[in-house]
């Protein structure tokens, strides 16, 4: 079964620029998606497709896909951006199936 | 705009069937997309069930494959989700979201519903 490896917590100051990562076998050949999930809140996609973006939300968010590694930029921080973000791909095997990442906690310090 | 709306029994005890229906406003069900239902345990991560097509095709997660009956009534424009022989296990946060279709395959969850807390215990 094919895993999502994330880092359980990231640190940041406001104003300077966060990166998550999402490891995975060849991650670099699927699709990626991202999720932010504020407490008590539903998840919010952020980042589809590696890099594109839903409308509505800020340029700060990017995102990159390569080799074995996925990752989520978020440039001026905020305290807003708090959060949980969950990276998604789908894992075409013989057994097709969506699998999400462990989830990261993004601390604005 | 779409708008997903979980429903169901907020209590449900061990050993039986876990139901949920996801109503969808602001789109068709019938006009395209996949469908799909993903838990939350209390303090813990996502956990994808299964999706389904408007024409009844589905996937679910291989861990969940043998308890799972995905659903889709697209004259109510709604979709379902029983879980079997539930246990404690089962505790979570129950959300329904619309996924988005790439490269023919279901992908990204986007928008979602608010979400539902069902509670396994006798």
């Amino acid at each position: 079964s094919y895993v999502l490896t994330q880092p359980p917590s990231v640190s940041v100051a406001p104003g300077k620029t966060a990166r998550i990562t999402c490891g995975g076998n060849n991650i670099g050949s699927k699709s990626v998606h991202w999720y932010q999930q504020k407490p008590g809140q539903a998840p919010v996609l952020v980042i589809y497709y590696d890099s594109d973006r839903p409308s509505g939300i800020p340029e700060r968010f990017s995102g990159s896909n390569s080799g074995n590694t996925a990752t989520l930029t978020i440039s001026r921080v905020e305290a807003g951006d708090e959060a949980d973000y969950y990276c998604q791909v789908w894992d075409s095997s013989s057994d097709p199936h969506v699998v999400f990442g462990g989830g990261t906690k993004l601390t604005v310090l | 705009q779409v708008q997903l709306q979980e429903s169901g029994p907020g209590l449900v005890k061990p050993s039986e069937t876990l139901s949920l229906t996801c109503a969808v406003s602001g789109y068709s069900i019938s006009s395209g997309y996949y469908w799909g239902w993903i838990r939350q345990p209390p303090g813990k991560g996502l956990e994808w069930i299964g999706s389904i097509y408007h024409s009844g095709s589905t996937y679910y997660n291989p861990s969940l494959k043998s308890r799972v009956t995905i659903s889709v009534d697209t004259s109510k424009n709604q979709f379902s989700l029983k879980l079997s022989s539930v246990t404690a296990a089962d505790t979570a946060v129950y959300y329904c979201a619309r996924q988005g279709l790439g490269g023919g395959s279901p992908n990204w969850f986007d928008p979602w519903g608010q979400g539902t807390l069902v509670t396994v215990s006798s």
